[in-house]
């Protein structure tokens, strides 16, 4: 079946140490996203990324890196430059192109500094 | 800017009641209007959409239609379930690209 996979499902990180967190995608989509998500709040943007080697930050992309050298991945970094990284992360991915494509979302990380 | 605004929560109903969730939207072009569902610890889940004025998604029991003259994408369902607890997004996209933007999030409690 196709869909998006984020692993691991939950994350713990020391203070000062970076993390990634994998996403994979078999949709053959060509854009991918990455949103942060506080308890009660809305998605915020971190990253996104049209095409292959090449990405654009989002709203909130201080304390993160991401890289896209395949089309089915895009993992996020979550760097030690993080002030507050506990939250739930979530990958999304679409279609590019007119047509209303809808994003499809992977199950999220839920990350937590220890 | 394009964004979506949604009405706050949290809302609690009990079962069979009527549910109404508002959102409205601003956009520099013609988008395209989601609801998505989340259910704890868990992503999103599309659950209905609408790509131009006037058509109505709907899905589960739940509908929305896309009015352009008020900007809005109302998400209404007749009569709700105890299953239907969750948190609702209201999200758009420009077809000129594919930057999503979605509204803060209605959670809806349902009571037996």
């Amino acid at each position: 079946d196709g869909g998006i996979t984020q692993s691991p499902k939950y994350l713990f990180r020391k203070e000062g140490q970076n993390v990634t967190l994998s996403c994979e995608q078999n949709l053959n989509h060509d854009a991918m996203y990455w949103y942060r998500q506080d308890p009660g709040q809305g998605l915020r943007l971190i990253y996104y990324s049209q095409i292959v080697n090449d990405f654009q930050k989002g709203d909130i992309a201080e304390g993160y890196s991401v890289s896209r050298e395949k089309k089915e991945s895009f993992p996020l970094t979550v760097t030690s430059a993080q002030k507050n990284p506990t939250a739930f992360y979530l990958c999304a991915s679409s279609q590019l192109g007119p047509g209303g494509t809808e994003a499809f979302f992977g199950q999220g990380t839920r990350l937590t500094v220890v | 800017g394009d964004s979506v605004t949604q009405m706050e929560g949290p809302v609690t109903l009990s079962e069979e009641a009527f549910l109404t969730i508002n959102c409205t939207y601003t956009a520099t072009g013609y988008p395209s209007l989601f609801w998505y569902v989340q259910y704890p610890g868990e992503g999103l889940q599309l659950l209905l959409k609408a790509t131009k004025a006037d058509d109505k998604g709907s899905n589960k029991g739940f509908e929305a239609t896309y009015r352009k003259e008020t900007t809005s994408f109302h998400l209404e369902k007749g009569s709700v379930q105890v299953s239907d607890s969750a948190v609702y997004f209201c999200a758009l996209t420009l077809n000129t690209g594919n930057q999503f933007y979605f509204g803060t999030g209605t959670s809806l409690t349902v009571i037996p």
